[in-house]
């Protein structure tokens, strides 16, 4: 059974650029989380999706931040035009079901703006 | 809004000495996970506390949730290099729909 998947595991970007970064859940798992985590830091709760659904974005900066998570596929973060501060690593974990549960995280995507 | 903290942020250990991680909550938890990140690495789940006052044991790690459920420890016995990372508490509120609020984490260094 295949742990929760991310990629790319490492992104650079220029300023202005748009960031894609995807994550496939565990098998059998329905609710996706996304973190931030900037250096020494802990991980910032940004988003927590369903299938095809926002559960709670209270995390997400109102901004160039947006999340989704279609019916078929991996569920997308993405930010339009980056800028320095984006640089961290972003986490997203899944559950099999709601957030009572433990989450499992993926590798992360490093994001480097440039 | 709720916060989770988390002390001492760092800490240097000789191996075979003792480590302790706290974390306290501004308010009361319906449970409390810890999970280890080692460098580089993502974060693993260890445990789930979910009663006041319980303590769980997984080998040398002792985790244990206060009465009032608002703080929590982490206890290694005699740590080995192999327990070098950052160990995080993470704690829900507002019953199973509250998301999880992570602590800032302690970062365990170990001196062979």
């Amino acid at each position: 059974n295949a742990g929760v998947m991310q990629n790319p595991r490492h992104l650079v970007r220029r300023r202005g650029q748009e960031a894609r970064l995807r994550c496939s859940p565990m098998k059998g798992h329905s609710h996706v989380y996304w973190y931030r985590q900037l250096p020494e830091e802990g991980l910032k709760f940004m988003v927590y999706l369903q299938k095809e659904n926002i559960i709670d974005e209270s995390g997400m900066p109102k901004e160039r931040f947006s999340a989704e998570f279609p019916k078929e596929g991996p569920s997308i973060l993405r930010i339009q035009q980056v800028v320095r501060g984006d640089s961290a690593a972003y986490f997203c974990a899944s559950s099999p079901r709601g957030t009572g549960e433990t989450q499992y995280f993926g590798p992360g995507t490093r994001l480097l703006v440039l | 809004g709720q916060q989770v903290m988390q002390i001492p942020q760092y800490q240097h250990v000789q191996e075979g000495e003792d480590f302790t991680t706290y974390c306290n909550s501004s308010t009361t938890l319906s449970n409390i996970q810890w999970y280890k990140q080692r460098p580089g690495g993502h974060p693993v789940f260890l445990i789930q506390l979910v009663k006041s006052g319980e303590v769980k044991k997984q080998k040398r790690l002792t985790f244990q949730f206060g009465e009032a459920k608002k703080n929590s420890s982490l206890h290694i016995t005699a740590t080995q290099t192999t327990d070098v990372g950052t160990y995080f508490c993470a704690g829900r509120n507002g019953g199973s729909q509250g998301n999880l609020i992570f602590g800032k984490g302690t970062k365990l260094s170990v001196k062979p």
